[in-house]
């Protein structure tokens, strides 16, 4: 099973609300990581967990936090969002990050977020 | 800097080869991935190389050259489903972390 799963898979918020999304998986994986895809572009790192501890952070806006609750789960708390963060925000997860075979990465499907 | 290139786009026939090339100048290079990505869906993994060579997987195989900071996927006897694009990317570790950089994808089309 490499299944990571996201909810929701759609979401539509205002500038000025709080929602979150959520990523899960069971494969006993101990990296986490949050990505942001704009249409027809690569995904871009935003931030990675490591045994649930927050390793990397690229530079992301205040308004996108990220939270790991336990080694199967990984929130992104969103806030005062604007339009041009409209994107798909992919979730994915690896073995660890000692080595590269232990770091193939399994992506959940996504959750595409409109801000208007 | 970073910089990872790769064609745009690449169209082939149904049951031809296609070979999409990856060149990349990164610092911290510890391997490179090929993932790939259906239109609206998430990528999936293909293949990874960390040592120079030829990695042969059923119909994809993915070929490094380390000291030319170059390569390949090779897609063989092409089907219809194979229409997606292809991404490669570099693992970087700086410190004791690592993080994968995507170049910005070939999207391959294949005609019947």
């Amino acid at each position: 099973d490499t299944e990571v799963t996201q909810t929701p898979k759609h979401l539509v918020m205002g500038m000025t609300n709080k929602k979150s999304l959520k990523c899960e998986q069971h494969m006993g994986h101990r990296a986490m990581y949050w990505y942001k895809q704009k249409a027809k572009k690569p995904p871009e790192l935003m931030f990675v967990y490591s045994y649930e501890k927050l390793s990397i952070n690229e530079s992301v806006p205040s308004r996108f936090s990220p939270e790991c609750p336990n080694s199967s789960l990984l929130n992104l708390h969103l806030h005062a969002l604007q339009p041009e963060d409209s994107a798909l925000y992919l979730c994915a997860s690896s073995q660890g990050q000692d080595s590269l075979a232990k770091n193939i990465q399994y992506f959940g499907a996504g959750t595409r977020l409109s801000v208007l | 800097g970073q910089n990872i290139d790769q064609p745009t786009e690449m169209t082939a026939t149904e049951g031809a080869i296609v070979q999409i090339n990856c060149t990349y100048q990164t610092s911290g290079f510890n391997g490179l991935f090929w993932y790939q990505q259906h239109a609206g869906e998430a990528p999936t993994f293909l293949s990874y190389n960390v040592l120079d060579g030829l990695e042969e997987k059923g119909r994809f195989s993915s070929f490094l050259s380390r000291s030319k900071g170059y390569s390949y996927l090779l897609l063989k006897e092409l089907q219809m489903k194979d229409s997606a694009s292809y991404l490669c990317a570099v693992f970087m570790t700086t410190d004791s972390w690592g993080k994968l950089q995507f170049g910005a994808g070939t999207q391959v089309v294949v005609t019947p």
